[in-house]
C-alpha cells in the first residue's frame, strides 16, 4: 500500500544499539499497529494503537517501545537491540479495525 | 485463545495444475474476520480477501477462490489454471471483530512455487 511509508527499508545494529523505525501514512487512519514476521512463525503483533495518544502492547512487546503523538506517526523504538530482534518489520493501518494495509517492511539485521 | 494453522509450508506445482492453501482457525468469538495476504519474492504484503463469519458463501475472484467453511473451521484458498506469477507465501489472518483495534493473528505462511 503506497500511503503506508517504512523507513528504513534496510537497517544492520550492533547489539545494543538503539534505533527508531518509522511508519508514516497520509491517509487519515486511526487505526496502526507493528508487526514483525520470522521464519516459520508468520507475522505477529508487537504494538498497536486506535488513535493518537493511545497505543497497547500486542503478542510480542518486550524489547520496543512505541508512541503515537500523531495521526500521521507510529514510530518503533528498540532501546537496546539484541540479536533476537533481527526480523522484518512491518507497519500496518487502517480507517476500520477489521482491515490492515501494510507499508512495505523494513529488515532489521542485529549483529 | 485465537490461532491460525496452515498446515502446508512449501507447495511445488507445475504451470496450468490447480493447487489449494489451506487454513485451519481456532476462535471463541462468534464474529470474527479472515484474510488471505500474499508476499510475493519483492517481500511486499498484498492484501488479497477479507470474509467475516456471518458469510460463509464461497467468492471467486478470477483465478482465485475462497471456501469458507465454519463447521470445520476453515477458510481455504484456491488458485485456479496456476502462473510463475503466482509464485509467493500466502498467509491466512484471523481478527476479532468490533474490538476497537487493528489486531491480526497470522499463519505460519505457505509458500508456493508454481515451475514453468
Amino acid at each position: 500500500n503506497a500511503g503506508v511509508t517504512q523507513t528504513p527499508k534496510f537497517q544492520v545494529l550492533k547489539t545494543g544499539q538503539s534505533m527508531t523505525l518509522q511508519c508514516a501514512q497520509d491517509m487519515n487512519h486511526e487505526y496502526m499497529s507493528w508487526y514483525r514476521q520470522d521464519p516459520g512463525m508468520g507475522l505477529r503483533l508487537i504494538h498497536y494503537s486506535v488513535g493518537a495518544g493511545i497505543t497497547d502492547q500486542g503478542e510480542v512487546p518486550n524489547g520496543y517501545n512505541v508512541s503515537r503523538s500523531t495521526t500521521e506517526d507510529f514510530p518503533l523504538r528498540l532501546l537496546s537491540a539484541a540479536p533476537s530482534q533481527t526480523s522484518v518489520y512491518f507497519c500496518a493501518s487502517s480507517r476500520d479495525p477489521r482491515d490492515a494495509f501494510f507499508g512495505q517492511g523494513t529488515r532489521l539485521t542485529v549483529v | 485463545a485465537q490461532k491460525v494453522t496452515q498446515a502446508q509450508t512449501e507447495i511445488s506445482v507445475v504451470e496450468k495444475e490447480d493447487v489449494t492453501l489451506d487454513c485451519v482457525y481456532e476462535t471463541r468469538d462468534t464474529t470474527y474476520y479472515l484474510f488471505w495476504y500474499k508476499q510475493p519474492p519483492s517481500g511486499e504484503l498484498v492484501f488479497l480477501i477479507r470474509r467475516n463469519s456471518f458469510d460463509e458463501q464461497n467468492e471467486i475472484s478470477g483465478r482465485y477462490s475462497w471456501n469458507f467453511q465454519k463447521s470445520t473451521s476453515s477458510f481455504n484458498f484456491t488458485i485456479t489454471a496456476s502462473q510463475v506469477v503466482d509464485s509467493a507465501v500466502y498467509f491466512c489472518a484471523l481478527s476479532e471483530a468490533i474490538q476497537g483495534a487493528q489486531k491480526l493473528v497470522f499463519g505460519q505462511g505457505t509458500r508456493l512455487t508454481i515451475n514453468p
